[in-house]
């Protein structure tokens, strides 16, 4: 049964730094398009950030370029997303998505992690 | 930046049709696809293609692209459909992943 659980989500402070971890199993990261989307608390869904199948190329949002940085282990089969200069606004339920193509849309999702970023 | 504008909420009676809009920037050449969400559940992808159905939705479920405006209907809709539906936009030319601004469905 394809599996996507997230983790290392938390309470941090303004300007802090956090490292989502998404582990995936019953398939393989390196194959598919890999996202992060995000809530905030009573919010539409948000598209964060995306890793193509080449492992290269990544691009994020504008509300997240230049503090967020997407990546990947296929040793671990694992997705990860690095989270810097963290804002009150970046406040929200962290979810790693999976694309087989870009005609797919996201099959699969996790639980989600919640991140809260508050003095 | 791209934007997706859905109405904020619908209602709909047990057993009638519920027509959720997405509308964008010449999304009609670019891929649709739908979510349903319910309250503390993750997204379920219920339309992907414009218009295709994973398997496991039902057939109620269908979806059309044109122009401007994305539409998912649900025919014969049943209570369990009401959730929040949001809409996404996928690109590989800009490249784009934008979700639209979300619907809640009530079923009367």
């Amino acid at each position: 049964e394809v599996q996507l659980v997230e983790s290392g989500g938390g309470l941090i402070q303004p300007g802090g730094s956090l490292r989502l971890t998404c582990v995936a199993s019953d398939f393989t990261v390196s194959s598919n398009y890999m996202s992060w989307v995000r809530q905030a608390p009573g919010k539409g869904l948000e598209w964060v950030s995306i890793i193509y199948s080449d492992g290269i190329t990544t691009y994020y949002a504008d509300s997240v370029k230049g503090r967020f940085t997407i990546s990947r282990d296929n040793s671990k089969n694992t997705v990860y997303l690095q989270m810097n200069s963290l804002r009150v606004e970046d406040t929200a339920v962290y979810y790693c998505a999976r694309a087989y193509d870009f005609w797919s849309g996201n099959t699969d999702w996790g639980h989600g992690t919640l991140v809260t970023v508050s003095s | 930046s791209y934007e997706l504008t859905q109405p904020p909420s619908v209602s709909v009676s047990p057993g009638q049709t519920a027509s959720i809009t997405c509308s964008g920037d010449d999304l009609g050449n670019k891929y649709a696809c739908w979510y349903q969400q319910k309250p503390g559940q993750s997204p379920v992808l219920v339309i992907y293609h414009d218009h295709k159905r994973p398997s496991g939705i039902p057939e109620r479920f269908s979806g059309s692209n044109s122009g401007n405006t994305a539409t998912l209907t649900i025919s014969g809709t049943q209570a369990m459909d009401e959730a929040y539906y949001h809409c996404q936009a996928w690109d590989s030319s800009t490249p784009l992943f934008v979700f639209g601004t979300g619907t809640k469905l009530t079923v009367l």
